[in-house]
């Protein structure tokens, strides 16, 4: 069975650092998510893309965060510098669909992030 | 308000019990509806999706209520395996964008 692959598993940094983390979605999905959960709350998006294009990265910390998808396959979502508040689980999920349908979104096992 | 409420729980219930978890969404524009289901450190996974209709699926069956911006879930004889959190999803808008609610921690004891 398919699946959706991300890298690394555990990623342990010091404040003001930079961190990136990796994601290989299903081959031929087209639409590729990043969210962030805090433990004990929902997973919360951080941006969408259909192939290499934004779709929405309004909840984006934008002076802190930068994902791209340049060849519309895998994709890599950076922090630097990393703060205490980003210690979470990154998801990386994607989806068959078009931004006018709605499916199935696949999720990879995550990448947990821990800020010192 | 948030835009997919739960209560987060825990409900603790013995096995074979029926258990039932409710979430409200505010956006009235919503079209489709999730349950997805995590285990402890791992990633969601769909569980099923909420029809106008109502759907079951074995043990779990699913309703929605779009007067009241209503969504429920339904487990009845409750297994061990069943322990998790459930959590509600609803579409953002029109697309694949998809909100979750905080989750509700089901544990089933023996």
């Amino acid at each position: 069975e398919a699946e959706v692959a991300q890298s690394p598993r555990y990623k342990i940094t010091e404040k003001s650092q930079a961190v990136a983390f990796w994601c290989d979605p299903i081959s031929g999905h087209a639409t590729l998510y990043w969210y962030r959960q805090i433990l004990g709350q929902g997973p919360e998006l951080l941006v969408q893309f259909q192939d290499e294009s934004v779709v929405d990265d309004s909840q984006l910390p934008k002076d802190r965060f930068s994902a791209e998808r340049l060849k519309g396959v895998d994709s890599t979502l950076k922090i630097q510098p990393a703060e205490l508040g980003d210690s979470a689980m990154y998801l990386c999920a994607s989806s068959s669909a078009g931004t006018g349908n709605s499916y199935e979104q696949y999720f990879g096992p995550g990448t947990r992030l821990t800020v010192t | 308000r948030k835009e997919v409420e739960q209560d987060p729980g825990p409900f603790n219930v013995p096995e074979g019990a029926t258990v039932a978890f409710n979430c409200t969404y505010s956006n009235s524009a919503s079209q489709s509806f999730f349950w997805y289901r995590q285990d402890c450190r791992k990633e969601p996974k769909l569980l099923m999706s909420v029809y106008s209709s109502g759907n079951e699926d074995g043990r779990f069956t699913a309703q929605l209520n779009r007067a009241s911006q209503y969504i429920s879930l339904l487990i009845r004889d409750s297994k061990l395996s069943d322990s998790a959190t459930y959590l509600c999803v609803v579409n953002k808008r029109a697309g694949n964008m998809l909100t979750f609610g905080g989750g509700t921690r089901l544990m089933v004891k023996p």
